[in-house]
Parts: C-alpha cells; structure tokens; sequence
C-alpha cells in the first residue's frame, strides 16, 4: 500500500519567517496531495490540495509544489502568523473505483510560530 | 448543518468492556472513514466505507467492527477494549465527486 513520510516532525520559526514542510510518498498511482491543518484539540481541517496534473497551486500565504518524478511533494507558508501554530499533516491518495478511495497520512509536523 | 457529529466526546472504558463510537453526516457523503490518531503516528485508517452496504478494512482494523447503518450513519465498535486502542478517534466524510475529506471533532478514548 501507499506509505508517506513527512520531515521535519517539530518545526520552529520567527514570525514574518517562511517554514516549508515536505512529504514523500510511495505509489506512483497517487494523484491527489491533500494538506490538513490541526490546532490544538481540534479536527483536522483541510487547507489546500493538489491533484497530479498540477505541479503549484497556491492560496494567499500557502502554497503546495507537487514534483512527481521525485514522488515528493510539499507545504510552503509565508510571512508565519501566530495563529500558523499548529500540526500539519500531508496526505496521499490514488482513485480507483469511485468513492472506493482513501487517504494515507503522513506523521505530522508541529509547527511553532514564535512571536 | 452540523457537518460530520461524533459521540460522545470523551469515553473512559476498563478492559474487557465493549462501547459504540458514532458517527453521523448531514451533508448526503457517500464514503465515510474511522481514524485513530496516535501521538508521533499521524492519522490511521481503522476502516471505511465506500457506500452504503459496503465496508473494508484499513490499516489498523484489528480489534474494531464498523457498522454502515445507513447513508448517514457509520458506527465504530469495540468488542473488548484494550489499552492499545486508548487513542482519539475521528469519523470523516467525502462525496464521491469531490476529494476533500470532512472530519468529526473526535472521540477520546481511555481504556484503563
């Protein structure tokens, strides 16, 4: 099955600062790159997504790069907020039968917007 | 419309006893999904269901059964709890025709 590795696990960066956040994955059938945001005692919320046809998608102050030759793919934010602070996770998913679908996670990355 | 409603919120259970997680969507989702999160182990697919009628095991199904009781309810059981399966558990949701999941606020689970 699909497995996804996110690097780095904690985070830590100035406010006003950019922080990157990266995740491989390992089936080359993958075509859908989801990025889900967790504050503290919260659900996951999704905050922008990729599907393979596409190689940067971008949203305000957040954007993705998706590189599929390398099977990687990653978060960018800019000018960190304090309200930036929270876990991220990547995700990636390949369709087969319709709705037949699901997501793989990556571990998660904390990251800490320091004032 | 409430989105994705998990129940109850917080559950402490002593080993041996059996408890229903449950989930329910407002939003006419035909695919819905039982997760575990686990510190330093992001989110684990227990089981899913693509449809109504239909349910498949994911990643970490051991332990657990599930029940699609119909388009809008999808119910997580524990037979026996352990103390492995202390954890917080998320119910979500998708349609079909979009990729984005929705997600219930959790359950956390103490088993004792």
């Amino acid at each position: 099955g699909e497995n996804v590795e996110q690097h780095p696990s904690t985070l830590s960066v100035q406010e006003g600062d950019s922080a990157v956040i990266k995740c491989t994955y390992s089936d080359s059938a993958s075509n859908y790159f989801p990025w889900y945001k967790q504050e503290l005692g919260k659900r996951p919320q999704l905050i922008i997504d990729i599907r393979s046809n596409v190689g940067e998608k971008k949203d305000q102050r957040i954007a993705v790069t998706l590189n599929k030759t390398a099977k990687h793919f990653s978060l960018h934010i800019t000018e960190t907020q304090p309200e930036d602070s929270a876990v991220y996770f990547c995700a990636a998913k390949k369709s087969r039968n319709f709705g037949n679908e699901k997501l793989t996670f990556g571990t998660g990355t904390r990251l800490t917007i320091i004032p | 419309n409430a989105g994705v409603t998990q129940t109850p919120k917080f559950q402490v259970l002593k080993t041996g006893q059996s408890m229903t997680l449950q989930c329910a969507q407002d939003m006419n989702h035909n695919s819905m999904y039982w997760y575990r999160q686990d510190p330093g182990m992001g989110l684990r697919l227990i089981y899913y269901s693509a449809s109504e009628g239909t349910t498949d095991k994911g990643e970490v199904p051991n332990g657990y059964n599930v029940s699609r009781l119909n388009k809008r309810e999808f119910s997580l059981r524990l037979e026996s709890a352990a103390p492995s399966q202390t954890s917080v558990y998320f119910c979500a949701s998708k349609t079909g025709v979009s990729y984005g999941y929705t997600f219930g606020s959790g359950t956390r689970l103490t088993v004792v």
